[in-house]
């Protein structure tokens, strides 16, 4: 398996644009999970489905941000409008609930909000 | 889910064995310890967990006290490549989210 997939991997933008982030996961897995890396925060859980329905998403800062999974083998991460305090490095990760397998990591995405 | 509380950051010799201390004085009964370790530029990536029992595979031990209120990684022979951050988590294994939340954790250097 090519383990979780996120792309882009780097995505530099002005302020104010419309960012996505995308995520495939491991297939069969049917947990998902967004987080985001901050040197001043370290890495904090935005947002997880369960079976591609959101279960929590308190995590989301604010509603410039938001996050979809129309099926099992993908999910986007919005941000509109996007602003500098956004530039994080966004990973995703996935999990076999059922089989309590452990959390996969993606690379992440490095945005850079200018 | 318990917090943990870990060192900022440790060096260790190329070659020696590298422990990396953890408390996790409010553990509940059903709680697990978790280690991940996240290398520069990478997504985390999981180690090793354990309930009470100590645990070893390809990567890591887990000694955990008998208490289960500290608990220590051991990388028994650390190599440059394991120069990274490493998170200590406890949370209730069998959790329908299966969420991790994580700490600052420790910044391991290994140096040659």
């Amino acid at each position: 398996d090519a383990g979780v997939i996120q792309s882009p991997r780097h995505e530099v933008t002005e302020m104010g644009q419309e960012v996505t982030l995308r995520c495939k996961p491991i297939s069969g897995h049917n947990s998902l999970f967004w987080y985001r890396q901050t040197m001043m925060r370290g890495l904090e859980l935005l947002i997880y489905f369960n079976n591609n329905v959101p279960i929590d998403d308190s995590g989301m800062p604010e509603d410039r941000f938001s996050a979809k999974m129309p099926n099992a083998s993908f999910s986007t991460l919005k941000i509109q409008p996007s602003e500098p305090r956004d530039s994080a490095v966004y990973f995703c990760a996935s999990r076999h609930r059922e089989m309590n397998t452990e959390a996969f990591f993606g690379q992440g995405t490095r945005l850079t909000v200018v | 889910d318990a917090k943990t509380t870990q060192p900022t950051s440790m060096d260790c010799a190329e070659g020696r064995a590298a422990n990396l201390p953890c408390n996790h004085s409010t553990i509940s009964g059903n709680e697990y310890v978790y280690w991940y370790r996240q290398i520069h530029s990478q997504g985390p990536q999981y180690i090793i967990h354990g309930l009470k029992n100590n645990e070893t595979n390809e990567m890591a031990s887990l000694i955990i006290t008998e208490d289960r209120k500290s608990s220590t990684l051991i990388l028994p022979h650390a190599t440059l490549r394991d120069t990274a951050v490493y998170y200590c988590i406890v949370r209730v294994r069998a959790s329908n989210t299966g969420k991790l939340i994580f700490g600052q954790g420790t910044t391991l250097q290994v140096k040659p």
